[in-house]
């Protein structure tokens, strides 16, 4: 099962919005709503901050959104602020009955 | 709260065995699915598997297949992730992580464990 696409990097200033892309196929991201992402800081451990392609954890802010359209799923900051500098990974659920990980982005606030 | 501790750091040899170890407080061991991912030093994530401690059923990643064993002891509300025939590229930090769905697999999870360094060096 090869990994689900990433960017490698994204930036933003304070106060603007960014998108993260997460490019799968139909046998995973196009096939199932299981399309969940996490933020990384580092040595840290990940954190849920989408589930079900766009539901949020209770407690995660309003500013994270994320949407699919089909086999490319996305993850919105909207409002960027400092501490949402850090690793972004989308994961699915796949046809095999296992989890696939994207390759994770680094989000850098300018 | 829920919170799920893993044991501490380890260093082992080219085809040696290590076994984490993965306790969970604030719920009920066998509530939950209990996933593991691994993450190499600068490197991306990678799910390695399943277990679900109610029934001891497991699911595996095909890389990992014939030599990764996942059990849990739910007297102590504890998971295992054990890999064999250890490698240098198995130089990782582990993660138990909880599945956020009840009683089923939703394949996303909510909790995360601190991790565990696993170091293989000669």
């Amino acid at each position: 099962q090869s990994a689900l696409t990433q960017p490698a990097s994204v930036s933003g200033s304070p106060g603007q919005s960014i998108t993260i892309s997460c490019t799968g196929s139909t046998s995973d991201v196009g096939g199932y709503n299981f399309v969940s992402w996490y933020q990384q800081h580092p040595d840290k451990a990940p954190k849920l901050i989408i589930y079900d392609v766009s539901r949020r954890p209770s407690g995660v802010s309003n500013r994270f959104s994320g949407s699919k359209s089909g086999n490319t799923a996305s993850l919105t900051i909207s409002g960027l602020q400092g501490e949402d500098g850090a690793d972004y990974y989308c994961t699915s659920y796949t046809s095999s009955t296992t989890i696939v990980f994207g390759g994770g982005t680094k989000l850098t606030v300018l | 709260q829920v919170q799920l501790v893993q044991s501490g750091a380890e260093v082992k040899k080219p085809g040696a065995s290590v076994k984490v170890s993965c306790k969970a407080s604030g719920y009920s061991l066998t509530g939950y699915y209990i996933h593991w991912v691994r993450q190499a030093p600068g490197q991306g994530l990678e799910w390695m598997g399943w277990i679900n401690p109610n029934s001891g059923d497991t699911n595996f990643a095909q890389k990992f297949q014939g030599r990764v064993t996942m059990t849990r002891d739910t007297s102590i509300s504890t998971a295992y992730m054990e890999l064999s025939r250890l490698t240098f590229d198995d130089t990782a930090v582990y993660y138990c992580a909880r599945d956020y769905c009840s009683g089923g697999t939703c394949h996303q999870c909510d909790y995360w464990g601190q991790g565990t360094l696993v170091t293989v060096s000669s």
